[in-house]
């Protein structure tokens, strides 16, 4: 595609829930990348793959939090048993290199009630 | 203290302002340098990209590292009232480190026609 694709563009969750966060990423684009930004606060690094693989995921919160990435391509976020400090936007990025430019996609905005 | 610093704002200034946004950082392992613009309730776009010390100019922007003073800025030259976005910054430390960067909180500009 274009550019980074995530949906849903918007999530409201009640706590306790799982919920899943998906990201499309630019075609040939082999780095993926996961951030939360919460109101007021900068971008939160949470997990990097490089292809399938993911060789950081030093940022991830907590063991409710798991992603993964198949096929080089599509990834998911995973958030189990939701809480509500888990309320944020969380924002996929893709690049072409490690050692380049991102290009973000719009986010999903995550609403736990 | 943080590992970048950024003055969250908001700044505000009149169209056709020479617009200055700084940051600061404390780890002198940074070697890239990057400025993203977000738009509300958008992903964060790339500006600039640059390595190492020095200056890099692209149309009305110009990037600026002094890596001695642990200190980066962007100029806008000629603000526009589209200009209006939050400015963040974010650098990496590269080979030998990780190429994932550290983003500043960002800082909100107001360009008012």
């Amino acid at each position: 595609g274009a550019g980074v694709s995530q949906s849903p563009s918007n999530k409201v969750t009640e706590k306790g829930k799982d919920v899943e966060l998906r990201c499309d990423p630019i075609s040939g684009h082999t780095a993926l990348y996961w951030y939360r930004q919460s109101l007021g606060q900068g971008l939160e690094f949470l997990i990097y793959f490089q292809g399938n693989s993911a060789p950081d995921k030093s940022g991830l919160p907590s063991d409710r939090f798991s992603a993964e990435r198949t096929g080089g391509s599509v990834s998911t976020l995973t958030i189990q048993r939701t809480q509500q400090e888990d309320s944020a936007v969380y924002l996929c990025a893709s690049s072409p290199y490690q050692d380049y430019g991102y290009t973000f996609g719009s986010g999903t905005r995550l609403t736990v009630v | 203290q943080k590992e970048v610093e950024q003055d969250p704002g908001p700044l505000s200034v009149p169209e056709g302002a020479i617009v200055s946004l700084n940051c600061t950082y404390s780890n002198s392992a940074f070697q890239y340098f990057m400025w993203y613009r977000q738009y509300s309730r958008k992903g964060p776009e790339l500006l600039m990209y640059t390595y190492s010390s020095g200056n890099k100019e692209d149309g009305r922007f110009t990037a600026q590292v002094d890596k001695s003073s642990k200190y980066i800025s962007l100029f806008i030259r000629d603000s526009q009232p589209s200009d209006s976005a939050t400015y963040l910054c974010a650098m990496s430390r590269g080979a030998g480190g990780s190429y994932i960067p550290t983003f500043g909180r960002g800082t909100s500009l107001i360009v008012h026609p």
